[in-house]
């Protein structure tokens, strides 16, 4: 079973932000929290991913909770091209194994022009 | 940016029939990984695989599917005798490393079995 829970959906309006809460009131230590979406009829798609700190790339920003039983992806102006299911996994430092990396239902992103 | 490759892009089947979808992945990626999904549904894990043999499948990967890495740059997926509830899409990723690598997936092969 997924080690997260997430909103089945959420709606945003076209360059406003988007917060994604993710809960994994269970993570160890050593799981690392991956956000992944997938756009229609694509494959998953690399977001972003932390341990402990807040992390900040290109597309994305993902706060994590001081004691890291959430987590929240921010797209800072969502775009029409942003709308996707947006998962959150937990995978554990020592796991090479694809296993561990399971995808929940995700969040169902909508953007409104 | 690198990226996995998948092909067919799509392949019509009729059941019993055997079915082979490739997959090359990242140059110096190591870990390799076949996932599936039907249509509407959760993206679920079949298989891992590193240094030429299965790490750990789960049960859906049933004695009717097999992988290999023939040639050390293709990555497969075999389904000898197709049945109607295979249809789906299926997605190969792989990664370089352990719990902070990221999984870089294709674009899916989407197989329908008639």
């Amino acid at each position: 079973d997924a080690k997260t829970t997430q909103p089945n959906s959420m709606e945003s309006n076209e360059e406003e932000p988007v917060h994604l809460p993710c809960n994994h009131s269970t993570i160890s230590g050593t799981d690392y929290i991956h956000w992944y979406r997938q756009l229609p009829s694509q494959g998953p798609e690399y977001v972003i991913h932390g341990l402990t700190s807040n992390v900040n790339n290109r597309m994305a920003s993902l706060a994590i909770a001081e004691d890291r039983k959430s987590s929240t992806l921010i797209l800072h102006r969502a775009t029409l091209r942003d709308a996707a299911v947006y998962y959150c996994i937990l995978r554990d430092y020592y796991s090479n194994y694809g296993q561990n990396f399971v995808f929940g239902p995700g969040t169902r992103l909508s953007v409104l022009p | 940016e690198p990226e996995v490759t998948q092909t067919p892009s799509h392949q019509v089947t009729q059941m019993g029939q055997e079915v082979i979808l490739r997959c090359v992945p990242i140059s110096n990626h190591l870990y390799f990984y076949w996932y599936r999904q039907i249509l509407g549904q959760k993206v679920e894990f079949l298989v891992s695989f590193y240094n030429n043999e299965i790490s750990e499948k789960s049960e859906i990967f049933d004695d009717q599917f097999s992988v290999e890495r023939p040639d050390g740059s293709n990555f497969t997926l075999k389904i000898r005798s197709t049945k109607l509830e295979d249809s789906a899409m299926y997605f190969c990723a792989s990664t370089g490393g352990r719990g902070a690598n990221v999984l870089t997936f294709g674009a899916g092969s989407r197989l329908t079995v008639l």
